[in-house]
């Protein structure tokens, strides 16, 4: 099946720093790719779509500036979450595949940030 | 209403039974129903995708959908203690703008097999 790699695993990291966070699908091309935050014992819960060549989708409540979405290549997006506060500590996966034709996501392993 | 909404569970079954999960969805022209497994600290890793009304049949599992109802569920025969995870319902659901869509999660079921 579709790959899809996400870097880094874990971050820690001091408060008002910034993190980038890498998406590649790596056999496919993914114009659409979903990134979703995970708090501890809760479900995934969908940030923003990144569109590549586009701007981003925002989900409601989600701060666009502080969530930086690029999507500048077919097999590459990034989430860059700027000035970081430990409320922001949380599971950060990423997904790609073609939702349209009705086929399924492929998720990244996953990016596990702490904000100290 | 939440958009997709599970029983959170926990929900605890001897190994060897068959485990029940629930899952209903607020959107009535949502076409595509997924189950995902996760395990603690994982990414979510998809057991069963189905798109019809009625039952589909993959090895243990069984996914079930009701679009009437807005209803899917999964059932797990034999379970067993490898079973044991969250499972999470999504949805693929229509956007009001743009017209894109978006997978929508579920809040899991944590199901724990008892050996």
């Amino acid at each position: 099946g579709a790959v899809v790699s996400q870097h880094p695993s874990w971050v820690i990291c001091k408060s008002g720093t910034s993190v980038k966070i890498e998406c590649r699908s790596l056999d496919f091309q993914a114009t659409t790719m979903f990134w979703y935050r995970q708090f501890p014992k809760q479900s995934l819960m969908l940030m923003a779509t990144s569109n590549e060549g586009s701007k981003a989708t925002y989900e409601q409540g989600v701060e666009k500036d502080k969530f930086l979405i690029n999507h500048a290549s077919l097999t590459l997006s990034t989430l860059t979450v700027t000035s970081a506060h430990p409320e922001d500590s949380s599971f950060y996966i990423c997904s790609a595949g073609r939702l349209l034709q009705g086929e399924k996501l492929f998720f990244g392993s996953g990016t596990q940030l702490s904000v100290l | 209403q939440k958009e997709v909404e599970q029983n959170s569970g926990p929900l605890s079954v001897p190994e060897g039974a068959i485990a029940s999960l629930n899952c209903t969805y607020s959107d009535r022209g949502s076409q595509s129903f997924f189950w995902y497994r996760q395990y603690s600290g994982k990414s979510p890793e998809l057991i069963m995708s189905i798109y019809s009304n009625g039952d589909k049949e993959d090895g243990r599992f069984t996914a079930q959908l009701n679009k009437a109802s807005q209803y899917v569920s999964l059932l797990i025969r034999d379970s067993q203690p490898s079973d044991s995870a969250t499972y999470l319902c999504a949805v693929n659901m229509r956007r009001v703008v743009r017209g894109a869509q978006k997978l929508v999660f579920g809040q899991g079921t944590r199901l724990t097999i008892n050996p």
